[in-house]
């Protein structure tokens, strides 16, 4: 039972470059998210998906974009790399969305910087 | 705007002795309260959670406490061990949120 895995753990990209951050889950959870940790800030929520087919967005997705073809699968997308999205990010997985009451379990998180 | 604050980034304590990490909401439709781990190059990983419907919840050596009237808990650790060492991050969500609000986080420094 491996978790949530991430894919790739560093990366360094030229602005305007486009990447696919993998994140894949072995747990069988219905909801999948999406943060990016900035330096002394709390984890912010990019996108998240309640189920297969079914995504959304959370409080900073511009410039992202995902999809949810699978249930273990979540990757997320960015199209244009700006030097703004420099940061570390994290999936993340839970049984259920139902606010906190379901504990989410994290991947190791992909660290990415924009040259 | 940040719903969920921990004011100090940093703490240091000596081993086996308590450690008091401190978290501050606004949000009063917050009803459930978590607090997740970090260590360097890894992912949060969940620690210990209260319910508004409790003041005080107990696991082992980590206790939360909740003050609903204050909106603030505090996470104790009780005694500090050196593998306490790391970032811990106090979040909160309200009913039917599908969304964790983070704070900032609280580095704490474990010393032998």
């Amino acid at each position: 039972n491996a978790g949530v895995t991430q894919t790739p753990k560093f990366r360094i990209l030229k602005i305007g470059q486009s990447m696919t951050l993998q994140c894949a889950q072995d747990m069988n959870h219905n909801y999948m998210y999406w943060y990016r940790q900035d330096p002394g800030m709390g984890l912010k929520l990019i996108y998240y998906s309640v189920g297969a087919g079914i995504t959304d967005k959370g409080e900073v997705p511009n410039g992202y974009n995902v999809s949810r073809s699978t249930t273990e699968d979540f990757p997320l997308r960015l199209e244009l790399a700006a030097p703004s999205q420099t940061s570390v990010y994290f999936c993340a997985s839970s049984y259920s969305g139902t606010g906190g009451y379901n504990e989410q379990f994290f991947g190791p998180g992909t660290r990415l910087t924009v040259l | 705007d940040q719903q969920v604050k921990q004011n100090s980034p940093s703490l240091s304590v000596q081993e086996g002795r308590i450690s008091i990490l401190n978290c501050d909401y606004t949000n009063s439709m917050f009803d459930y309260f978590l607090w997740y781990k970090k260590y360097p190059a890894e992912g949060p990983t969940f620690l210990i959670s209260i319910s508004s419907i409790k003041d005080k919840n107990e696991d082992g050596r980590f206790t939360v406490f909740l003050n609903k009237s204050a909106k603030h808990l505090s996470l104790h650790i009780v005694p500090s061990q050196p593998g306490d060492s790391a970032v811990y991050f106090c979040a909160a969500s309200g009913p039917y949120d599908y969304k964790l609000s983070f704070g900032a986080g609280t580095t704490v420094t474990v010393r032998a």
